[in-house]
């Protein structure tokens, strides 16, 4: 079945520094992509949709420059936590539209981001 | 989207069904009901999807409504394994939008 892999799975990085998560469909092509962010007992709010060479488009009230997407193929996404906080730290969550049986919606096993 | 109501929490006994309702009572004919569940600290997981007929596979059932302003998910025999948070989303564009979800509780 359809794949997606996320990484880095856990990251601490010290306030000021910049994180890069990766999101990768495996076995096959996604043209978009999605990240959503979520805290501690609280539901996926998703923050922004990702297209490949194309700019992503951020849901109201998330910051571009503060969270960098990057779409460069049909199997990698990024996203770029820039001059992170302490408030950043959260549970970043990655999904791939395409392949699979579900009409597509595949979603990577999370990265934890902690910062210090 | 159509927004969408879950009760906050649930039990079951292992070994017996789990059946968890949603309400989109918002829902327009065009929009897929889907099913996702998150254990704790993983991505979401797909279970299952429909539009209007009831749907089966090997994980679970979904039962919808005639109207279709309402589903139930149905795992027929509910395990540990099968504790998790369990999303209800109704699609219409490309986005899925998760709301706050049930916490199903298996018990042994």
């Amino acid at each position: 079945g359809a794949v997606v892999s996320q990484h880095p799975s856990r990251v601490i990085c010290k306030s000021g520094t910049s994180v890069k998560i990766e999101c990768r469909s495996l076995d096959f092509q996604a043209t978009t992509m999605f990240w959503y962010r979520q805290f501690p007992k609280k539901s996926l709010m998703l923050m922004a949709t990702s297209n490949e060479g194309s700019k992503a488009t951020y849901e109201q009230g998330v910051e571009k420059d503060k969270f960098l997407i990057n779409h460069a193929s049909l199997t990698l996404s990024t996203l770029t936590v820039t001059s992170a906080h302490p408030e950043d730290s959260s549970f970043y969550i990655c999904s791939a539209q395409g392949g699979g049986r579900n009409y597509g919606y595949t979603f990577g096993s999370g990265t934890r981001l902690t910062v210090v | 989207d159509a927004k969408t109501t879950q009760p906050p929490s649930m039990d079951c006994a292992e070994g017996r069904a789990a059946n968890l309702p949603c309400n989109h009572s918002t829902i327009s004919g065009n929009e897929y009901v889907y099913w996702y569940r998150q254990i704790h600290s993983q991505g979401p997981q797909y279970i299952i999807h429909g539009l209007k007929n009831n749907e089966t596979n090997e994980m679970a059932s979904l039962i919808i409504t005639e109207d279709r302003k309402s589903s139930t998910l149905i795992l027929p025999h509910a395990t540990l394994r099968d504790t998790a948070v369990y999303y209800c989303i109704v699609r219409a564009t490309d986005k899925l939008i998760f709301g706050t979800g049930t916490r199903l509780q298996v018990f042994p």
